[in-house]
């Protein structure tokens, strides 16, 4: 069954260093999303992309963040200068037309 | 402000046995849920959905409740199995904005041999 997948599977990085995460959605998918869970809260939206654009951004997706799908199968997340709370799992996501979200199992960010 | 709750932070039953999660939402605008299993190191992975024009889906072992009144849906695995032991996220959304769905804080489940 084809598969979200995210790199890396661990991330550590010094706090104001930038950071991109990847991900390769399912192939025909045609909606991509990044989530996170910072440890013990919930998952949150943060941005969902369509169309080569972003489609609607939580509170939580500012000027720090950026997403980008540079070739026709990655998806990236980049957060130009990391604090320490940005410290969390970051989940990418994808969907068909009216299909549910498949989720990739995480990059663990880590700001030190 | 909680828009997705999940009451329970934990449940555990014995194999064979009837698991009920249970969920509440306070948003009149959801109106397609879904239900999620999360293993240790995995993503989510979808489960079931329902929408709002029904009040019971049904896959399998899994059927969905939603009591639309109550702003309430509920789980139920029957029979439960020890590979049913996961965190289980309720989550909801609009349905025109079907892929932004916000997330209960889960419900860690243990089904006992």
């Amino acid at each position: 069954e084809p598969e979200v997948t995210q790199t890396p599977s661990h991330q550590v990085t010094q706090m104001g260093q930038e950071v991109i995460l990847r991900c390769v959605p399912i192939s025909n998918h045609l909606y991509f999303y990044w989530y996170r869970q910072i440890l013990g809260q919930k998952v949150e939206f943060l941005v969902s992309f369509y169309n080569n654009e972003i489609s609607e951004k939580s509170e939580i997706f500012d000027d720090q963040f950026s997403v980008e799908r540079p070739d026709g199968s990655n998806f990236t997340l980049k957060i130009r200068s990391t604090k320490l709370e940005d410290s969390a799992m970051y989940f990418c996501a994808s969907r068909g037309f009216n299909s549910p979200l498949h989720f990739g199992n995480g990059t663990r960010l880590t700001v030190t | 402000d909680q828009q997705v709750k999940q009451n329970s932070p934990s449940l555990s039953v014995q194999e064979g046995r009837i698991s009920i999660l249970n969920c509440d939402y306070t948003n009149s605008m959801f109106d397609y849920f879904l239900w999620y299993k999360k293993y240790p190191a995995e993503g989510p992975t979808f489960l079931i959905s329902i929408s709002s024009i029904k009040d019971k889906n049904e896959d399998g072992r899994f059927t969905v409740f939603l009591n639309k009144s109550a702003k309430h849906l509920s789980l139920h695995i029957v029979p439960s199995q020890p590979g049913d032991s996961a965190v289980y996220f309720c989550a909801a959304s609009a349905s025109y904005n079907a892929g932004k769905s916000t997330f209960g804080d889960g419900t860690t489940l243990t089904v006992k041999p």
